[in-house]
C-alpha cells in the first residue's frame, strides 16, 4: 500500500481565513480524492484530484469553497476558503493505487481543522 | 445520503470475546472495504471484498458478503483492548465506477480489559 501524509496535522484558524492542506504520497497513484469527516460523522466525500485538470465535485461542494490543485501524481492539495466554524472537520486525503487490481483506497493520517 | 447503515452503532464487550460489526447498503456494488479509525485519525484499511466473493479472513478479522441481502459483517475474534476504535464499511456502487467510495455511519467498539 502507499504512504501518504498530509500537512498540516491539525490547525485552528479564525473566520474568514482560508487554509491549504497538503497530501503527499510516496508513489505515483491513479485516483486520489479527499473526504471531510464532522464531528461525530462518517466520511463524506469532496472531490476526485484529477492530475492535469479540474477536480470533480461531488454534490453539495463547489470549488470556489473548497479548490484543489493536483499537479502530479504523488501530490494534492485541498484549500477550505473563508472558513466558518461549521468548516471544523477532519479533512483526509486517499488514493487509489496504480497497482491494485480491485480498487483499494488507502488514507493518510488525516488533517483536524478547528474554526473559531 | 449514505449507502451504508452500520448495525450496532455502538458496541461494548469485554477482552477476549469477539465483536461483531453489520453493514447494510442500498444499491448493488463492486466492492467493499472495512476501514478502522482510531480516536479521530486516519483510517486503516482492513480488508477489501469483491461482489464475487462471500467469505474474506485477515488474522482475527472474518467478513462476510450477501448481496442478495445487501449487507455484510465484520467480525473480530478474540478482542483486545487495542482493537477500540470506529469501524467503518465503504461501499462501490456498481453505478459509480471504480474508486468511488461511500462510507457508512460508522460502529464505535469499545473493548474493556
Amino acid at each position: 500500500s502507499a504512504v501518504i501524509s498530509q500537512k498540516p496535522s491539525r490547525d485552528i484558524c479564525q473566520r474568514g481565513t482560508s487554509l491549504t492542506i497538503q497530501c503527499q504520497v510516496d508513489s505515483q497513484v491513479t485516483m486520489m480524492f479527499w473526504y471531510r469527516q464532522q464531528p461525530g460523522q462518517s466520511l463524506t466525500l469532496i472531490a476526485t484530484a484529477n492530475q492535469g485538470s479540474e477536480a470533480t465535485y461531488e454534490s453539495g461542494f463547489v470549488i470556489d469553497k473548497f479548490p484543489i490543485s493536483r499537479p502530479n501524481l504523488t501530490f494534492s492539495t485541498l484549500t477550505v476558503s473563508n472558513m466558518s466554524p461549521e468548516d471544523s472537520s477532519i479533512y483526509l486525503c486517499s488514493v487509489g493505487t496504480s497497482g491494485s487490481r480491485y480498487n483499494e483506497q488507502f488514507f493518510g493520517p488525516g488533517t483536524r481543522l478547528t474554526v473559531l | 445520503s449514505q449507502q451504508g447503515e452500520e448495525d450496532p452503532q455502538a458496541l461494548s464487550i469485554q477482552e477476549g470475546e469477539n465483536a461483531t460489526m453489520n453493514c447494510s447498503y442500498k444499491t448493488s456494488i463492486n466492492n467493499l472495504q472495512w476501514y478502522r479509525q482510531n480516536s479521530g485519525r486516519g483510517l486503516v484499511h482492513l480488508i477489501l471484498i469483491r461482489s464475487n466473493e462471500r467469505e474474506k479472513h485477515s488474522g482475527r478479522l472474518r467478513v462476510t458478503l450477501d448481496t442478495s441481502k445487501k449487507s455484510s459483517s465484520l467480525l473480530i475474534t478474540a478482542s483486545r483492548a487495542a482493537d477500540t476504535a470506529s469501524y467503518f464499511c465503504a461501499t462501490a456502487p456498481s453505478t459509480s465506477g471504480t474508486y468511488k467510495y461511500i462510507f457508512g455511519t460508522g460502529t464505535r467498539l469499545k473493548v474493556l480489559a
